[in-house]
């Protein structure tokens, strides 16, 4: 069966720390993959998209993925984060076929804390 | 530019009584469109989606339903609201990516 996971529930970081978070899946074909972020009560937010080509995705807000082929992972990231980047991070998935950018099969998502 | 507008933003609704829901988009044409649920522990769930008017995919069994009387015009709907509707849904348009509105809270009391 087609599953996205987000293996970390939560994650707490200090501002100015590194984050990484963490997205698998699985798929009969490379999927389209997506990061989105949702702030409290909002709706969601592109961060970055990967359809093909280069692995290493640069998106807004500083936010960067590398897509792993031979880990079925596409994990986001960013050097330094800021009080502004809590939030709630979702993974998703799309089928490659054409017109399907918008039929997305999310991970379970996870909540960042960022302390001072 | 594009947007998409939804409303209410928040609901507060008796078991059994009905529910609408309006998606609207503008700057586009012939969107596709999607209403999704975020429910408590459960994750976003796509319901419902369209590739044209009157044209409805429905993804999951459910108590709702959708229509798209216009290009730019996406409607959930119940005729009888159940506690299990509670929950944070989002309507959404694609085109290489999809964009999402900012969600009607809605809670069946």
């Amino acid at each position: 069966a087609q599953s996205v996971t987000q293996p970390d529930i939560h994650i707490t970081v200090s501002e100015g720390a590194s984050l990484e978070l963490r997205c698998n899946y699985s798929y009969g074909a490379t999927p389209y993959l997506f990061w989105y972020v949702q702030s409290p009560g909002q709706g969601l937010q592109l961060l970055l998209k990967y359809f093909s080509g280069d692995t290493l995705v640069q998106g807004i807000k500083g936010f960067e993925a590398e897509f792993k082929r031979s880990q079925s992972s596409f994990n986001l990231r960013k050097p330094s984060v800021h009080w502004s980047d809590a939030a709630e991070y979702f993974c998703a998935v799309a089928d490659p076929v054409r017109d399907s950018w918008g039929k997305l099969q999310f991970g379970a998502g996870t909540q960042v804390v960022v302390t001072p | 530019s594009q947007t998409i507008h939804q409303w209410p933003a928040t609901l507060v609704q008796p078991v059994g009584s009905p529910l609408s829901l309006e998606c609207t988009v503008e700057g586009t044409s012939n969107p596709n469109l999607y209403w999704y649920r975020q429910a408590a522990g459960r994750g976003l769930q796509l319901l419902f989606y369209s590739v044209g008017i009157g044209q409805i995919s429905s993804e999951v069994p459910q108590n709702l339903s959708a229509s798209r009387p216009q290009d730019r015009q996406f409607i959930l709907s119940s005729k009888k609201l159940l506690l299990s509707d509670s929950g944070f849904y989002l309507c959404a348009w694609s085109r290489t990516e999809a964009f999402f509105g900012q969600g009607t809270r809605l809670t069946v009391v």
